[in-house]
This record gives C-alpha cells, structure tokens and sequence, in this order.
C-alpha cells in the first residue's frame, strides 16, 4: 500500500545531542514538508521541499536541518540548537500544483529530549 | 498566520449531525477550503475539500456560502470514531503549496 513512514515512534534524546527523523513515501509525491506539533496546538510548518535538491525554510525552521536528496526521502534533523526540542513531528506528502489533492500525513514521530 | 477562524471547542450527541463551522473571510478567488481532522496522537486525515459548491463524500459534506467567506463541514451521523480536532485550511496556492495550520475545533462526541 502506498503511504509516507515515519520512524522512529518514539525517540529520546540526551540534551545536547542531533537527532534525525525520517520520513518516506512511495506515493511518487514532488512536495514533502516537515511539522512540528507542541501539546494542544495546531500544526507549525518547519521545512518543505517541492522538489528533489530544493526546500524553503517554514515558520519555525531555527535549530532544524533537512535534506531532499531523493524524491522518496526528507530527514529531518533537530540540531543541538534547537533550544525546545521535545514536540511530535510530523511529516506530509502532496501533489504539486493540483487541488485535487490533499495532504498525506505519516503517523508521526513523537521526540523527548531527557 | 492560518486564514481561517474556528471555534476551539464543540459538543456533539452520537447519532446526530455535527456541524462545524469556519470562517474564511479573506479568501481568494482561487483558493480551496480543505477540512483534515486528527485523531489524538496520529497523522491528520485528509476528509474534504471544496472552491463554491457544495461537496459530499462517504465522510462528511462541506457547505460553502455563496460569498465563500464561511464553510460548514457536516458529519450526518456522528459516532464516538469522530472525536478529534478539525481543521479547516485555505489553501495558499500554485506556486506555494505549503498549508498554513490553525489550532482547530477539538470535537467532543457524547455518548
């Protein structure tokens, strides 16, 4: 079946550390983005890419890295300094330039800093 | 900043309608509203979208005023499966697909 994977579930992190989080999908999407989900909150855009070797910064993007290298892959790493890591983190596909189509989220990756 | 205004909270007895509401009074003549919900601790999922007309399929139906500045989304027949958050987005456009998330209508499904 076709979808994105998230992976790890679940992933603890020693302060001071980077972490990566991945994030794949064979739904032969061009746009991948990167949000990050604090308790009770709404959704904030981190990073997107729209297609391979090109991704723009979103609204919270400081202490955060990504990587587009392939159509199917978007790391995304949380770097040391990003100062309040310990959020879920979620990742979506979508279609360019079509509004037929939605976005498709993975299930998340939920990271603790301890 | 998200371009749509949600009640934070609503009620709903199983069995019946819900309707929930947003507001979009700034939206363009090319931009969709998108209805996603989130089921606590998942991936939100995609249920809806629309431009002027109304639109229904097997999850919800999506009603949209004729000056398109608010929408209703309706679930006919609400069950406990329908309590989570949900959001309902304009989207940006062509060039820039990126969706801008408010914090949504949490939906609370009474037994």
């Amino acid at each position: 079946d076709g979808g994105i994977t998230q992976s790890p579930k679940y992933l603890f992190r020693k302060e001071g550390q980077n972490v990566t989080l991945s994030c794949e999908q064979n739904l032969n999407h061009d746009a991948m983005y990167w949000y990050r989900q604090d308790p009770g909150q709404g959704l904030r855009l981190i990073y997107y890419s729209q297609i391979v070797n090109d991704f723009q910064k979103g609204d919270i993007a400081e202490g955060y890295s990504v990587s587009r290298e392939k159509k199917e892959s978007f790391p995304l790493t949380v770097t040391s300094a990003q100062k309040n890591p310990t959020a879920f983190y979620l990742c979506a596909s979508s279609i360019r330039g079509t509004e037929n189509y939605g976005y498709t989220f993975g299930s998340g990756t939920r990271l603790t800093v301890v | 900043d998200a371009k749509t205004t949600q009640p934070p909270s609503m009620d709903c007895a199983e069995g019946r309608a819900a309707n929930l509401p947003c507001n979009h009074s700034t939206i363009s003549g090319n931009e969709y509203v998108y209805w996603y919900r989130q089921i606590h601790s998942q991936g939100p999922q995609y249920i809806i979208h629309g431009l002027k007309n109304n639109e229904t399929n097997e999850m919800a139906s999506l009603i949209i005023t004729e000056d398109r500045k608010s929408s209703t989304l309706i679930l006919p027949h609400a069950t406990l499966r329908d309590t989570a958050v949900y959001y309902c987005i304009v989207r940006v456009g062509d060039r820039d697909d990126k969706i801008i998330f408010g914090k949504g209508t949490r939906l609370h499904i009474l037994p």
